[in-house]
């Protein structure tokens, strides 16, 4: 059973960069997709993006200038970058398997931006 | 963007009574070239990341309660829970995975009435 494990900050400031990583455990990266998806306080879900273990990624528009995601197949894990970070930007960040559906997901990591 | 609308923004059911979800897609996620819909139902229950409960419209998850299911054609599309019980409180959305950006419903709430 594959698991996943969002980490990085709980606090950033405004105008700075945020940067997660997911850790999967129990199965490989290759040869899935994994994504990134939001949640912000009381709102509904916000995909953000996703990338094959190729490395090939698509992002949404909305994100697509301040977004950055990455894999790394030798550590079985994914990254997200978000710059520029605004008070907007605040949420429960998840990763999960899938390009496509979902089924394997992180518990999530509230990331809360705030001077 | 493919825009997700779902029906009603909540509902209370009781208890073994059947509850309804609508979900309205603003184009089509039927790709033709193998009939499938590419839309999704997901189960959110609060500090928990969301559960996926159907998928291709209506293809149940593996170890998904059959009073669960999805149905729906063209851009109309409806989970139904046959007889709710407690633990089926939650947040349910809706998803698309047609095109990108994937986009989500706004969500239902169903609660016990």
């Amino acid at each position: 059973q594959v698991q996943l494990q969002e980490s990085g900050p709980g606090l950033v400031k405004p105008s700075e960069t945020l940067a997660l990583t997911c850790t999967v455990s129990g199965g490989s990266i290759s040869p899935f997709y994994w994504s990134w998806i939001r949640q912000p306080p009381g709102k509904g879900l916000e995909w953000i993006g996703h990338i094959y273990y190729s490395g090939s990624t698509n992002v949404s528009p909305s994100l697509e200038s301040r977004v950055t995601i990455s894999v790394d197949t030798s550590k079985n894990q994914l990254s997200l970058k978000l710059n520029s970070l605004t008070a907007a930007d605040t949420a429960v960040y998840y990763c999960a398997r899938g390009g496509l559906q979902f089924a394997s997901w992180g518990q999530g990591i509230l990331v809360t931006v705030s001077s | 963007d493919i825009v997700m609308t779902q029906s009603p923004d909540s509902l209370a059911v009781s208890l073994g009574e059947r509850a309804t979800i609508n979900c309205t897609s603003s184009q089509s996620v039927l790709y033709s070239s193998n009939n499938k819909y590419y839309l999704a139902w997901y189960q959110h229950k609060p500090g928990q990341p969301p559960k996926l409960l159907i998928y291709w419209a209506s293809t149940r998850q593996s170890g998904v309660p059959d009073r669960f299911s999805g149905s729906g054609s063209g851009t109309e599309f409806t989970l139904t829970i046959s007889s709710l019980q407690a633990e089926d409180v939650a947040v349910y959305y809706c998803h698309q995975y047609h095109s990108t950006p994937r986009t989500f419903g706004q969500g239902t709430r169903v609660e016990i009435k």
